[in-house]
Order: C-alpha cells, then sequence, then structure tokens
C-alpha cells in the first residue's frame, strides 16, 4: 500500500535561514507523483509544488524547492530564506495511481515555526 | 475566481442530528474529493467523484453519504452524528488524473463540525 511518512512533528528555523522537511514515501508504482501543501493557522490548503517520478530534474517554485531522491524514496521540501509568515503546518502527499482516481495520500505534517 | 466554495465554515451538531456540507466549485472540474482532518493526522478521503452522477468510497466512508447532480456540486451528508465525525472536513477539485500527473487538488476553505 501507498504511503507517506514525515517523521518530524515540529520544526523550528531562524528567519532568513533555510530549513528542510523530510518526507519519505512508499510505493510498488514506477508512475507518481509527490506534492507539499502549506496549511497555515487559518486552516486552508494551498499548493506549494509538485515532482513527477519521471521528472529528471528537481522541482522548484521561488523559494520552494523539492529534493527529490528516488532511490531513496525521499521527497524532502527545501524552503530559502525563511520568512516568519511560512510558519504553518506542512503536508507531503502522494498521488495515487489507481484505486481512488487521482487521490492524494497525505502524510501526518510538520509544524514550523519561524523565529524572529 | 472563487474556486472551492464551502460552507457552512462551523457547526456544531447534537448527537444523531443529520446535516449536509455544501461544495461547490466554478472550474469546470471533473474530479471532486471529500477529506476529514483530525487533529495532528493528514487528511484522509471520505468519497470522491469522477463526473456528474458517478460517486465512489474513499478511505473513511461509514457515516457519510454524497451525490453529484451537477459537475459544480457535491455535498457531503451525514446521517446520525456521532462525536467520532468531530473534524474538519475538506472539499477539493482537480481536473483530469491519471499517472504521476500534475493535477492539483484545489481545496476550498474547509468546514469545522463538533458533535456534542
Amino acid at each position: 500500500a501507498q504511503k507517506i511518512t514525515q517523521t518530524q512533528p515540529g520544526m523550528f528555523v531562524q528567519e532568513k535561514e533555510a530549513v528542510t522537511l523530510d518526507c519519505t514515501y512508499d510505493t510498488s508504482d514506477p508512475s507518481y507523483g509527490l506534492f507539499w501543501y502549506k496549511q497555515p493557522s487559518s486552516g486552508e490548503m494551498i499548493f506549494l509544488i509538485y515532482q513527477g517520478s519521471y521528472d529528471q530534474q528537481n522541482a522548484t517554485e521561488g523559494r520552494y524547492s523539492l529534493n527529490f531522491q528516488k532511490a531513496r524514496k525521499s521527497a524532502n521540501l527545501v524552503i530559502s530564506a525563511s520568512q516568519l509568515g511560512d510558519s504553518a503546518m506542512y503536508f507531503c502527499a502522494m498521488r495515487e495511481t489507481g484505486g481512488s482516481q487521482g487521490n492524494l495520500i497525505f502524510g501526518k505534517g510538520t509544524k514550523l515555526s519561524v523565529k524572529p | 475566481n472563487a474556486g472551492v466554495t464551502q460552507t457552512p465554515k462551523f457547526r456544531i451538531l447534537k448527537i444523531g442530528q443529520s446535516m449536509t456540507l455544501q461544495c461547490t466549485q466554478d472550474m469546470n472540474h471533473n474530479y471532486m474529493y471529500w477529506y476529514r482532518q483530525d487533529p495532528g493526522m493528514g487528511l484522509k478521503l471520505i468519497y470522491y467523484s469522477v463526473g456528474a452522477g458517478i460517486t465512489d468510497k474513499g478511505e473513511v466512508p461509514n457515516g457519510y453519504n454524497v451525490s453529484r447532480s451537477t459537475t459544480e456540486d457535491f455535498p457531503l451528508r451525514l446521517e446520525l452524528a456521532a462525536p467520532s465525525q468531530t473534524s474538519v472536513y475538506f472539499c477539493a477539485s482537480s481536473t483530469r488524473t491519471g499517472g504521476s500527473g500534475a493535477n492539483v487538488l484545489t481545496f476550498g476553505a474547509g468546514s469545522r463540525l463538533t458533535v456534542l
């Protein structure tokens, strides 16, 4: 069964520094997609970045980059130059390729706190 | 562009009462989903729909029902509410799915339900 593991319940980072949020996944399907979402205290789910299993390069979106290591089945999110507004829950998710037709399977999340 | 709209944002129910969470999207997305998020957990799929008239169960469907009479609307019905249904509910939608395609799920703002 497909599974997402986020082992860091909480992380602290100093403002303007970089931080890496860990995500490992388990799947036997060669075709899959990996996503990161941000959930601020207001509760909405905000899409950050996507990585396809066949993508040759690591995805980047502004200050967000995804460190994709396929052999290790990891898809860590790197946030550069942290800002106070980055304080939020961050969820790693994987697209299920069968069964629920495009459903995302989520990890339990990491709470990031940015210190001034 | 409204995206995905959920109502109500907050609701308190008594045990045994019933209610419907409304979800509407204006992006002409075929795929729609209902998730629930319990404290400290990721999102779990309740039901999903791949188009009008077609619905199917997700990981945690017990105690819920859905219908999809139009592309835009995907209401979630709670029958005989129980304290275990206290949660935050998210509706989401996306375009085509399949494989590892980057078909991003767009989420509503969430509905916080408390059953006492």
